[in-house]
């Protein structure tokens, strides 16, 4: 069964320091995976794709890690702000179906709290 | 901004009403989709249209019915709708064949 599964939940921590978000999959066969980060009461929006060759991919303070062997991923959050306080979803995406939404297997979430 | 936008952001109706949601881009995407995201639950696709062509219906209810008059706007017309679909609607655009969703703001929608 195509699924994907995050860790933990939920996250509080204080502001400046770093956190590790875990991404799980079980989706086959595999095209990509992305992270979003979706403020409350907001939409979610991309923050990095990882694909099956890239092992580790950096945006600012975000950095994504892929190991397609043991089919996890992580987002890292290095000098968290408060403005880092979201959900974060992973989302992975199957090969060959054309690119259809309708593949795309959501995972429930990160829900991150930064605190001063 | 992501460049869709949904309206309204918020709407309460009761079990007997008759809404529509709003999505609108104009980001040159030529697919649009429907998801709901409830508490607690990944998002849901619920519909997918491709160049104005509806290709994906996910077993949603017949009182959940979509029109997409252009690549532009996709509506979601409501109707005798549950209390259990409460929940925040999102819509989102792309390109065909991109992986990668924009997604509006979503619509908070409270069924009493």
């Amino acid at each position: 069964k195509n699924q994907v599964e995050q860790s933990p939940q939920s996250l509080i921590i204080l502001e400046g320091k770093n956190c590790t978000l875990q991404c799980n999959y079980t989706v086959s066969p595999f095209s990509n995976l992305r992270w979003y980060k979706q403020d409350t009461g907001r939409g979610p929006v991309s923050l990095t794709i990882m694909t099956f060759s890239e092992n580790t991919k950096s945006n600012g303070r975000y950095t994504a890690t892929l190991d397609a062997d043991t089919k996890q991923s992580s987002l890292h959050i290095t000098a968290s702000q408060l403005s880092d306080s979201a959900s974060y979803i992973c989302v992975v995406s199957r090969m060959n179906y054309g690119g259809s939404q309708g593949n795309l297997i959501f995972g429930k979430g990160t829900k991150l709290s930064v605190k001063p | 901004e992501t460049g869709v936008t949904q309206t309204p952001r918020h709407l309460v109706m009761g079990m007997t009403n008759k809404k529509s949601l709003k999505c609108e881009q104009h980001l040159g995407h030529n697919a649009m989709y429907w998801y709901k995201q409830s508490a607690k639950k990944p998002l849901e696709l619920m519909f997918v249209y491709s160049l104005e062509e509806r290709v994906e219906n996910n077993s949603v209810p017949s009182r959940f019915s979509p029109e997409c008059p252009n690549s532009s706007h996709l509506f979601l017309h409501l109707h005798t709708l549950q209390p259990e679909d409460s929940a925040l609607y999102l819509c989102a655009s792309s390109r065909q064949g991109d992986t990668e969703a924009f997604f509006g703001q979503g619509t908070r929608l409270t069924v009493v």
